[in-house]
């Protein structure tokens, strides 16, 4: 059974400090991907990151990076010096390459609050 | 062009209305999708289309009904809806077919309101 769980239901913080979203997975497959999307209030889920299950190398986007460890299930997503503008809901997804249609399976979000 | 359109934004409709929802996208991508979000959920998957015909329908109830004219776009018509419908509707499409091995776009969404 595949299954994302992400345990912060909401974060709060101030400005310019460092944040991190969790997600563990569960997956029976050996082949399978996993996503973040931010959902700012205006509802756009915004792509933000796709790894497969056979890259474990962690990756950096400007203020955005994430950590995969199989060993673990888990793909983390951390926000460097946050800003107001990183206020949203986040969201980990799974899919597996054959199974299901592709169908994305989603945690619950966390709601990240950045304040002035 | 990268980027997947809904019209419109906002729509309130009666019980006995008939409205639709469209899409649109310009990315080349062969499958397209409909979800559901109610307020602080997920996503729920609706439908899926891939190379313009239904390849899942995910138990949704006939009151909501896709079509798929063409490669770039997908409506969803709705009819005799319930108050509990009212939600956000997303769209999406992916480069290939059912394999999860693309990234799904989304659109801006359609918050629907059914009085």
């Amino acid at each position: 059974a595949q299954k994302v769980t992400q345990a912060q239901t909401e974060i709060s913080v101030v400005e310019k400090e460092d944040v991190t979203l969790d997600c563990v997975y569960e997956t029976r497959d050996t082949t399978y991907y996993l996503f973040w999307y931010k959902q700012p209030p205006s509802g756009e889920l915004v792509f933000l990151i796709r790894r497969n299950s056979f890259d474990e190398q962690n990756e950096i986007s400007g203020r955005y990076s994430w950590n995969f460890q199989k060993s673990t299930s888990s793909f983390n997503f951390t926000i460097t010096a946050s800003q107001v503008v990183d206020s949203a809901v986040y969201f980990c997804a799974l899919s597996e390459a054959y199974n299901q249609g592709g169908k994305l399976i989603f945690g619950q979000g966390t709601e990240l609050s950045v304040k002035p | 062009d990268t980027e997947v359109t809904q019209t419109p934004k906002h729509l309130v409709m009666g019980m006995t209305n008939k409205k639709s929802l469209k899409c649109e996208q310009h990315m080349g991508h062969r499958a397209m999708y409909w979800y559901k979000q109610k307020a602080k959920k997920p996503p729920e998957l609706m439908f899926v289309y891939s190379y313009e015909k239904l390849s899942i329908n995910e138990s949704v109830p006939s009151r909501f009904s896709p079509e798929c004219p063409n490669s770039s776009l997908l409506n969803l018509h709705l009819h005799a809806l319930q108050p509990e419908d009212s939600a956000l509707y997303l769209c999406a499409s992916s480069q290939e077919g059912l394999a999860g091995v693309s990234s799904r776009f989304f659109g801006p969404g359609t918050r629907l309101t059914v009085l």
